[in-house]
């Protein structure tokens, strides 16, 4: 069964920690996101990558970096994690040739304290 | 710039009634559409998705979906609700493409009453 894999499902940092959230697909896709969700906003794509060492912002890329050196792994980094950022993260993968849809990880529930 | 509105915060129907969940879009030329669903703590599954031709589409557990090109709008549907259908539905729309970023709506949270 093909998977986009995050690697925690809940994570507990301070205020001022750099955080990193790991996203992992074994489909061979060239595009991969990641989102924020909150209660009333719905998803907000924080960045996107279309294919290895490539990124472009979404709509609230503010506070957040990403990383992607290989093509199947896509890294969020919270430089330094503030409570507004307090949030559930979601990845999701699609191939960059035929357009389906997106298949998303099962999420991070980050908590900032 | 694309939209998306899903103007039903939270609807509530019993168990074997029937279901329409709202999606309005904006958008320039023919959008792609899309309906996801969540259940609680969890990533989002495709649904069913429109991209050309028929305007009626079929998704998974029995949901469908109509692309009313003249409304803006992609409500979706299902004849009778299972109290597993529970869970926060989200539409989305998607531009040229090539370019696959998708914008979300805010979401339904859809309650199941026995």
């Amino acid at each position: 069964d093909v998977k986009v894999t995050q690697s925690s499902r809940y994570l507990v940092k301070r205020t001022g920690e750099k955080v990193f959230l790991e996203c992992v697909q074994d489909m061979d896709h060239e595009n991969m996101f990641w989102y924020r969700q909150d209660p009333g906003l719905g998803l907000r794509l924080i960045y996107f990558s279309y294919d290895v060492k490539m990124k472009e912002k979404g709509d609230i890329p503010e506070g957040y970096s990403v990383s992607r050196e290989k093509k199947e792994r896509f890294s969020l980094i919270l430089e330094s994690a503030s409570t507004n950022q307090t949030s559930m993260y979601l990845c999701a993968s699609t191939s960059g040739l035929t357009f389906y849809g997106y298949t998303f990880g099962s999420g991070t529930r980050l908590t900032v304290v | 710039a694309q939209s998306v509105t899903q103007p039903d915060i939270h609807i509530t129907v019993s168990e074997g009634a029937s279901l329409e969940l709202r999606c309005n879009y904006s958008y320039g030329a023919t959008p792609y559409l899309f309906w996801y669903v969540q259940s609680p703590g969890q990533g989002l599954q495709l649904l069913l998705k429109y991209f050309s031709g028929d305007t009626l589409v079929q998704g998974i557990k029995g949901f469908e979906a109509e692309f009313k090109r003249s409304q803006s709008s992609f409500n979706l549907r299902k004849p009778s609700v299972h109290w597993s259908d529970a869970a926060e539905y989200f539409c989305a729309v998607s531009s040229n493409f090539g370019n696959e970023k998708l914008t979300f709506g805010t979401g339904t949270r859809l309650t199941i009453i026995p």
